[in-house]
């Protein structure tokens, strides 16, 4: 079976701080898709990034930057230089190759940033 | 271009009556998926529909059914609601059915309060 985790429930940083959040996922399919989604408190999903199965590179844009490890079913997401505007529930996500519409979401860490 | 939209935006029903929920995908997106996040949890996938037909379904009884329409729109509907069916509702549209990598844009959701 397939499963997304995400240990870290709430985080609460203070503005400027970097934060971390974590993303573990199961699956023995070879070929999948991962991705992290940002959601605001109006509710609306923001898509972040996607990730295959095949490119470990991690990736960097601005002040966010992903880490995908493999050997570890990991999937880290970092915020550098943290704003109040980060605040949101933010998840992470599985999609396997053969089932294109379906994502697995995680349960969600909630990262609340205070001036 | 426009983007998913979703209504009602806020519904109260109570236990045992049926209730519509309404999607109107992306221009040009053919697909639409319906997720249910319960409060504090991740969105679970409920079923997706490609050009009318489903395409794949999660974990949900029979009382969970959808319709896509020819302008790709799409409705869920829930009969004999349960106090568990209270959840946000969220609509995702996307171009093609099977591919993991065309990317789910997401509506604001429809919130379900069931009393």
């Amino acid at each position: 079976a397939q499963k997304v985790t995400q240990a870290q429930t709430e985080i609460s940083v203070v503005e400027k701080e970097d934060v971390t959040l974590d993303c573990v996922y199961e699956t023995r399919d070879t070929t999948y898709y991962l991705f992290w989604y940002k959601q605001p408190p109006s509710g609306e999903l923001v898509f972040l990034i996607r990730r295959n199965s095949f490119d470990e590179q991690n990736e960097i844009s601005g002040r966010y930057s992903w880490n995908f490890q493999k050997s570890t079913s990991s999937f880290n997401f970092t915020i550098t230089a943290s704003q109040v505007v980060d605040s949101a529930v933010y998840f992470c996500a599985l999609i396997l190759y053969n089932q294109g519409g379906k994502l697995i979401f995680g349960q969600g860490t909630e990262l609340s940033v205070k001036p | 271009e426009t983007g998913v939209t979703q209504s009602p935006t806020h519904l109260i029903k109570t236990r045992g009556q049926q209730v519509t929920l309404r999607c109107s995908s992306q221009s040009g997106h053919n697909t639409v998926s319906w997720y249910q996040q319960a409060l504090g949890q991740g969105p679970q996938f409920i079923f997706q529909y490609y050009r009318e037909e489903e395409n794949g379904r999660g974990n949900f009884p029979p009382r969970f059914s959808g319709l896509q329409f020819p302008n790709y729109s799409s409705e869920l509907n829930v009969n004999a609601l349960e106090l568990d069916d209270s959840a946000l509702y969220l609509c995702a549209s996307s171009l093609g059915a099977r591919s993991p990598n065309n990317e789910q844009f997401f509506g604001p959701g429809t919130r379900l309060t069931v009393l």
